[in-house]
């Protein structure tokens, strides 16, 4: 079985903090992603990559970036955290172009 | 326009009825097309994929696609109430882009 792994299940973090939201994947995808799950506006692409140092942004990168230094390692990171980051936090891998996507479970972020 | 639209619903159907769930898309070079179920505090699974017009069948789920109206649905035969849950349609972009529509929330009652 896939298994997507994310770091922490829940997080609380203060204003002003970097956050480092940390994703793994053991079945050698090439792709991954991070998204942000809000009530009513769905799951939103923040940045995916699809190989080793390369990303793309997505359709809300402000105020986070990304770091894929191992194919397995895809980490997402808040250069200083702000209560509007306050979230669901999905991570997901594939295997490339086309194929089904599989997700972590989850982290709750909440930035006081 | 948003890139993958669904209505938030809910939609409710009693149990042994058919539900249809309807997804539309603004990228016309999409090709691959997903529909994922997710329960209230869980991660989305996916319960189907399709990629050419027509329709695609696994058991009591069927998936459409028309690739010139930009639609894709679910139909889901015989519901139970373990199907209540939020489904979610997601398309391949350019690029490898994944995006998911905002989710239909579908309740089954007894």
């Amino acid at each position: 079985d896939v298994k997507v792994t994310q770091s922490s299940r829940y997080l609380v973090k203060r204003t002003g903090e970097k956050v480092f939201l940390e994703c793994v994947q053991d079945m050698d995808h090439e792709n991954m992603f991070w998204y942000r799950q809000d009530p009513g506006l769905g799951l939103r692409l923040i940045y995916f990559s699809y190989d080793v140092k390369m990303k793309e942004k997505g359709d809300i990168p402000e105020g986070y970036s990304v770091s894929r230094e191992k194919k397995e390692r895809f980490s997402l990171i808040l250069e200083s955290a702000s209560t509007n980051q306050t979230s669901m936090y999905l991570c997901a891998s594939s295997r490339d172009t086309g194929t089904e996507a599989f997700f972590g479970q989850g982290t709750r972020l909440t930035v006081v | 326009q948003k890139e993958v639209e669904q209505n938030s619903g809910p939609l409710s159907v009693p149990e042994g009825a058919i539900a249809s769930l309807n997804c539309t898309y603004s990228d016309r070079g999409s090709q691959s097309f997903f529909w994922y179920r997710q329960y209230s505090g869980k991660s989305p699974e996916l319960i189907m994929f399709i990629y050419s017009n027509g329709d695609k069948e696994d058991g009591r789920f069927t998936a459409q696609l028309n690739k010139a109206s930009q639609y894709v649905s679910l139909l889901i035969r015989d519901s139970q109430p373990s199907d209540s849950a939020t489904y979610l349609c997601a398309v391949n972009e350019w690029a490898d882009k994944l995006i998911f529509g905002t989710g239909t929330r579908l309740q089954v009652f007894p």
